[in-house]
């Protein structure tokens, strides 16, 4: 069964930089998209980033462009986000979450369980 | 950016009661509408896409219907395991955006 494992949050200073993983397996992940959602401490959903299958095209939220990096590793079946110059608004729990399709369809099929970044001094 | 809006905002219902949330756009989504469930605590679950199409494994009681701007999530008899928080979210064109969400409450 698809299984995606997030890792890496944690308490950070604003202006600080951290990097998120999110392990795939139970699908091909080289034949996939995959997207960074977040969610702030009782709100709602927000789309933070998608890389399509091959790493050749990444699309990126306003909010995080030019502060996070979105990437992969194909061949260790893991999808990573890198975010610089933290913010106390991008305290979340971050979720990996699948797209059906190789390229960007936009809804998202499966979800990890999730990763608490705090932004806090 | 496209703008989702649900409403309602939450709910009281009772198991057995059938449950309505609609959801509306700022502008015309093409039928390109994801509808999730989230329980405390846990991720998001896919119900639907496509507006109207059931994800494998979801219960024939959620269904969804709509075209244009507007679109509606029903829940035929609610369920115990149906109370939590419920989500939109257009993926007509990116940024993909989600509505505020709808809890639904036991009465």
């Amino acid at each position: 069964q698809v299984q995606l494992v997030e890792s890496g949050g944690g308490v950070v200073q604003p202006g600080g930089s951290l990097r998120l993983s999110c392990a795939a397996s139970g699908f091909t992940f080289s034949s996939y998209g995959m997207h960074w959602v977040r969610q702030a401490p009782g709100k709602g959903l927000e789309w933070v980033a998608f890389i399509r299958y091959d790493g050749s095209n990444k699309y990126y939220a306003d909010s995080v462009k030019g502060r996070f990096t979105i990437s992969r590793d194909n061949s260790k079946n893991t999808l990573y986000l890198q975010m610089n110059s933290l913010r106390a608004e991008d305290t979340a729990v971050y979720y990996c979450a699948k797209d059906p399709y190789d390229i960007l369809t936009g809804y998202f099929d499966y979800w990890g369980q999730g990763t608490l970044v705090t932004v806090s001094s | 950016d496209i703008q989702m809006t649900q409403s309602p905002s939450s709910l009281s219902a009772s198991v057995g009661d059938r449950v309505t949330i609609t959801c509306r756009a700022s502008q015309g989504i093409s039928n390109s509408l994801a509808w999730y469930q989230q329980k405390p605590g846990k991720a998001p679950k896919l119900l639907l896409y496509a507006a109207s199409r059931l994800e494998s494994g979801v219960p024939s009681r959620f269904s969804g219907s709509g075209s244009g701007t507007d679109y509606t999530l029903t829940i035929s008899s609610l369920q115990p395991e149906d109370f939590a928080t419920y989500y939109c979210q257009q993926y007509y064109s990116t940024p993909q955006t989600f509505g505020q969400g709808t809890k639904v409450e036991i009465k």
